[in-house]
């Protein structure tokens, strides 16, 4: 069955350094999301891509934060110059369909800022 | 703005009970909702989605209701084992493309 993967499983920086999370959403998506956890907290939505461009992002979202579908099956993710606070889980989603349908997750990249 | 609570937030049952999670949100205009399963440190596992139009969701010992019009839905497991343990998240999708996550029911299965 496809699924969504994520590289790397587990990233640890040094704070001010840029770091670039991978997702390879399933194939036929055209929809595509990051998310993000802070340890013991909810789940939070981060932005959604659709046709090359920005959907929506949050307020978590600021100038640090950028996406990317360089190739055409990967979709990234980048933090130009991390923060303590940027520490959390980060995950992407994919789906078929913006409005009304189901995003599949992957399996997470822990982010650790040191 | 959507809002998406889950009650209780931790639970202890011994093994073989049944046992219901509650999740409400506040903006009836949903598209689906999904349940999900976390263990501690993990990703995200889908358990059930149940989209607008459909009443209940069934998977082996998992059953999923909604109800739409007062923003509820119950995630019901049956004769609950310790594999069962971990922490059962609701997530809501109202079309501004983005899902809302509760905070998640803390669920320890006693053996």
């Amino acid at each position: 069955e496809p699924e969504v993967t994520q590289t790397p499983s587990h990233q640890v920086t040094q704070m001010g350094q840029e770091v670039i999370l991978r997702c390879v959403p399933i194939s036929n998506h055209l929809y595509f999301y990051w998310y993000r956890q802070i340890l013991g907290q909810k789940v939070e939505f981060l932005v959604s891509f659709y046709n090359n461009e920005i959907s929506e992002k949050s307020e978590i979202f600021d100038d640090q934060f950028s996406v990317e579908r360089p190739d055409g099956s990967n979709f990234t993710l980048k933090i130009r110059s991390t923060k303590l606070e940027d520490s959390a889980m980060y995950f992407c989603a994919s789906g078929t369909s913006g409005r009304s349908g189901e995003q599949f997750f992957g399996p997470g990249t822990r982010l650790t800022v040191l | 703005k959507q809002e998406v609570t889950q009650i209780p937030a931790a639970l202890s049952v011994p093994e073989g009970e049944n046992l219901v999670l509650n999740c409400s949100f506040t903006d009836s205009a949903i598209y689906n909702l999904q349940w999900f399963r976390q263990d501690p440190g993990k990703g995200l596992t889908s358990l059930l989605l149940i989209q607008s139009s459909q009443r209940e969701q069934t998977s082996g010992r998992l059953n999923a209701s909604l109800d739409k019009s007062s923003g509820r839905s119950t995630l019901y497991i049956a004769a609950s084992q310790p594999g069962d343990s971990a922490t059962y998240l609701c997530a809501v999708y109202s079309g501004t493309y983005k899902y809302i996550f509760g905070t998640g029911t803390r669920l320890k299965v006693l053996a």
